[in-house]
């Protein structure tokens, strides 16, 4: 299954909580990315990040938050700020992050508001 | 910016008939296509890329560049394709996105018996 795994599995968020959903892969992958998934509107890039300590904004990094300390590594954190958080959130890797490579995904993390 | 559509929402078909799953793109340069298939309760997966020119499950696309399309088709659907399926788009080797891809909204495909 590609050795990216996501947890939790579920996750609830109350209002004016932050929350950190996990990424780890153990396939050496320099490249990681973060998706959000919604009905009818495909995935969408929220962050990814090349190489460790380096990451750049997607299309929708409002309100969303992550690091790449390590290589296995790209926690994304849910902040106060994301309106409309509930959604799936996908993680992906890649070898080296360039155009044209295949992505790997995770198992996904389900965010639910209460 | 770049832009993948896919027009259809949902799709059915029965086993047997032939299936095809449409895709446009909008990308000045040479993009990179690719389809990727989430069955029930697995990950997201890659299918296909064009750049591969296999065929695979028996799927195959063509990358119709004059169209701006890149069509998923298979003669004879299967009961186990059932799934949803993404079209996606990342830049060509000159580009700056670091391998981002843009997703279409997503095809569900429902093989009947």
């Amino acid at each position: 299954d590609g050795g990216i795994t996501q947890s939790p599995k579920y996750l609830f968020r109350k209002e004016g909580q932050n929350v950190t959903l996990s990424c780890e892969q153990n396939l050496n992958h320099d490249a990681m990315y973060w998706y959000r998934q919604d009905p009818g509107q495909g995935l969408r890039l929220i962050y990814y990040s090349q190489i460790v300590n380096d990451f750049q904004k997607g299309d929708i990094a409002e309100g969303y938050s992550v690091s790449r300390e390590k290589k296995e590594s790209f926690p994304l954190t849910v902040t106060s700020a994301q309106k409309n958080p509930t959604a799936f959130y996908l993680c992906a890797s890649s070898i080296e992050g360039t155009p044209g490579e295949t992505q790997y995904f995770g198992p996904g993390t389900r965010l639910l508001v209460l | 910016a770049q832009r993948v559509t896919q027009p259809e929402k949902l799709l059915s078909v029965f086993k047997g008939a032939p299936v095809e799953l449409k895709c446009n793109y909008s990308y000045s340069g040479s993009p990179e296509l690719f389809w990727y298939v989430q069955y029930s309760r697995q990950r997201l997966q890659l299918l296909l890329r064009h750049i591969s020119r296999e065929s695979i499950k028996g799927f195959t696309a063509d990358l119709n560049k004059g169209e701006t399309s890149f069509h998923l088709k298979k003669p004879f659907a299967q009961e186990e394709d059932s799934a949803m399926y993404y079209c996606a788009l990342s830049e060509d080797a000159g580009g700056t996105s670091y391998g981002k891809l843009t997703f279409g909204q997503g095809t569900i495909l429902t093989v009947h018996p």
